[in-house]
């Protein structure tokens, strides 16, 4: 348990469908983020939110929509996805973005297959 | 560009130790971060390294040597349970982190 959770586990959806997915932490981290990972590549960073202000969007495509009502949750919002973007979805926190080590504590994931 | 460089797979023997290596070209070098991740799991720290030399924790050791853009982690007797993919992850000049695609790590009996 890091103190990051992720719902829902798993999701299945196709290309028209709208879901959201959520995380949460409970660390009283500053920082949030989403990454990607597929098989056998490296980590993406898609997007980072610090004090619920966004500041790093990593050209991701336009039908993936973060949300960051607080420094405690993050969503992100998926319409009109393609099947490359099956993968998992890892949240993670931090106590800031910059200085000091700043760890990032991740999330479980959700394991996203798109049809 | 930016780019971490690990092996893809490593095989060990229960008991015994292992090195992963790690190579990395950054834009700026601002400390260096080694995190397992079980199958189907989230990674979880390691190790952080920002100045040249040995940091020891345990069982596991990071090494940096900043001047050859080279790391490694090392595990000491090893044991089932460290079946695992091992991350490397450099943080740039930006503060942002850039990770390497993983070190899965075999271990048998």
């Amino acid at each position: 348990e890091t103190g990051v959770t992720q719902t829902p586990r798993h999701l299945v959806m196709g290309m028209t469908n709208k879901k959201s997915l959520k995380c949460e932490q409970h660390l009283g981290h500053n920082a949030m983020y989403w990454y990607k990972q597929s098989a056998k590549k490296p980590l993406e960073l898609m997007f980072v939110y610090n004090f619920k202000e966004q500041t790093e969007n990593n050209s991701v495509p336009s039908r993936f929509s973060p949300e960051c009502p607080n420094s405690s949750h993050l969503f992100l919002h998926l319409h009109t996805l393609q099947p490359e973007d099956s993968a998992l979805y890892l949240c993670a926190s931090s106590q800031g973005t910059s200085g000091d080590a700043y760890e990032q504590y991740f999330g479980p994931g959700t394991r996203l297959t798109v049809t | 560009g930016q780019n971490i460089d690990q092996p893809t797979e490593m095989t060990a023997t229960e008991g015994a130790i292992v090195q992963i290596n790690c190579t990395y070209q950054t834009s700026g070098f601002n400390g260096l971060f080694w995190y397992q991740q079980h199958a189907g799991e989230a990674p979880t720290f390691l190790s952080y390294n920002v100045l040249d030399g040995l940091e020891e924790k345990g069982r596991f050791s990071s090494f940096l040597s900043r001047s050859k853009g080279y790391s490694y982690l090392l595990l000491k007797e090893l044991q089932m349970k460290d079946s695992a993919s091992y991350l490397c992850a450099v943080r740039d000049s930006n503060y942002q982190l850039i990770w390497g695609a993983g070190t899965k790590l075999i271990i048998k009996p």
